[in-house]
C-alpha cells in the first residue's frame, strides 16, 4: 500500500514563513511532487524531489529524506494570494509509475 | 502556454446520459496519462492510469464499465461516464507526465441533473 500524510490545515500570517510536512511509506519511491491548488482549479506544478535535500525556486523550497520518508515545503515571505491547498503526491515505481496524491494541507494565509 | 488541454470545462447532462471528457496533450507524446476525480474539498483521487495502445488500469473501487477510457493516439485519452447518476458530479481533471513534472489538464465540473 502507500499512505501518505500531510497535516489538514495550517493558518499563517502575511510575510511570515510556514513549512508544510509529508511523510510517506511506499514500497518503490521514485519521486516527490509539491503542488499548489486553489480552490475550483487544476493544481500548479511547485516542485519535484528525487533525492535527498534542499531544492530552493524562489519563496518555496523542498526538501527530500528519502530515508526517513519524508518530505517539506517551505513557503517565506508569504502573500495573501499563497491561500490555497498544497498537496504531496508520490511516484511508485512499483505500481507502474503512478502519482498518488495526499490528502492535502489547506493554508490559510491572515493578514 | 497550456502544456495538457482538457474540454470540456464545464458539463451539465442528466441521469442516465453519458458524457465524454478529452484529455490531450500539446507537443509532447504521452503513452501515460491519468484521470483523477476531486470532490469538494477532498484531495485528488486516482481512478485510471489510460495507456496507450491498451487497456487502462483501474484503481481498486473504479467501476471499469461505468468510466470508459480510451487512449487511442500518443496525444488523446478519453474519459466517458456512462449512464451518469448525481453522486457522480465532481471535478475530474486528468494528468500526463513530462521528463519530471506532471502536467495537469484545467480539469472538468461535471453536474449530474
Amino acid at each position: 500500500g502507500q499512505n501518505i500524510d500531510q497535516p489538514t490545515e495550517m493558518t499563517a500570517t502575511e510575510g511570515a514563513i510556514v513549512q508544510i510536512n509529508c511523510t510517506y511509506q511506499t514500497s518503490g519511491f521514485n519521486g516527490l511532487f509539491w503542488y499548489q491548488q486553489h480552490a475550483g482549479e487544476a493544481p500548479t506544478f511547485l516542485s519535484y524531489n528525487v533525492l535527498d535535500g534542499l531544492e530552493e525556486k524562489g519563496r518555496f523550497s523542498s526538501f527530500l529524506s528519502r530515508s526517513k520518508g519524508y518530505s517539506y515545503l517551505l513557503l517565506k515571505e508569504l502573500q495573501m494570494k499563497d491561500s490555497a491547498s498544497y498537496l504531496c503526491a508520490v511516484r511508485d515505481v512499483n505500481r507502474d509509475d503512478k502519482i498518488i496524491f495526499g490528502k492535502g494541507t489547506r493554508l490559510h494565509i491572515l493578514p | 502556454g497550456a502544456v495538457v488541454s482538457q474540454h470540456p470545462s464545464r458539463v451539465i447532462c442528466k441521469s442516465g446520459t453519458s458524457v465524454k471528457i478529452e484529455c490531450r496533450s500539446l507537443d509532447f507524446q504521452a503513452t501515460t496519462m491519468f484521470w483523477y476525480r476531486q470532490f469538494p474539498k477532498k484531495s485528488l483521487m486516482l481512478m485510471a492510469t489510460s495507456n496507450e495502445g491498451s487497456k487502462a488500469t483501474y484503481e481498486q473501487g473504479v467501476e471499469k464499465d461505468k468510466f470508459l477510457i480510451n487512449h487511442a493516439s500518443l496525444t488523446l485519452s478519453t474519459l466517458t461516464v456512462t449512464s451518469a447518476h448525481p453522486e457522480d458530479s465532481s471535478f475530474y481533471i486528468c494528468s500526463a507526465p513530462l521528463v519530471s513534472t506532471i502536467y495537469f489538464g484545467e480539469g472538468s465540473w461535471l453536474t449530474v441533473v
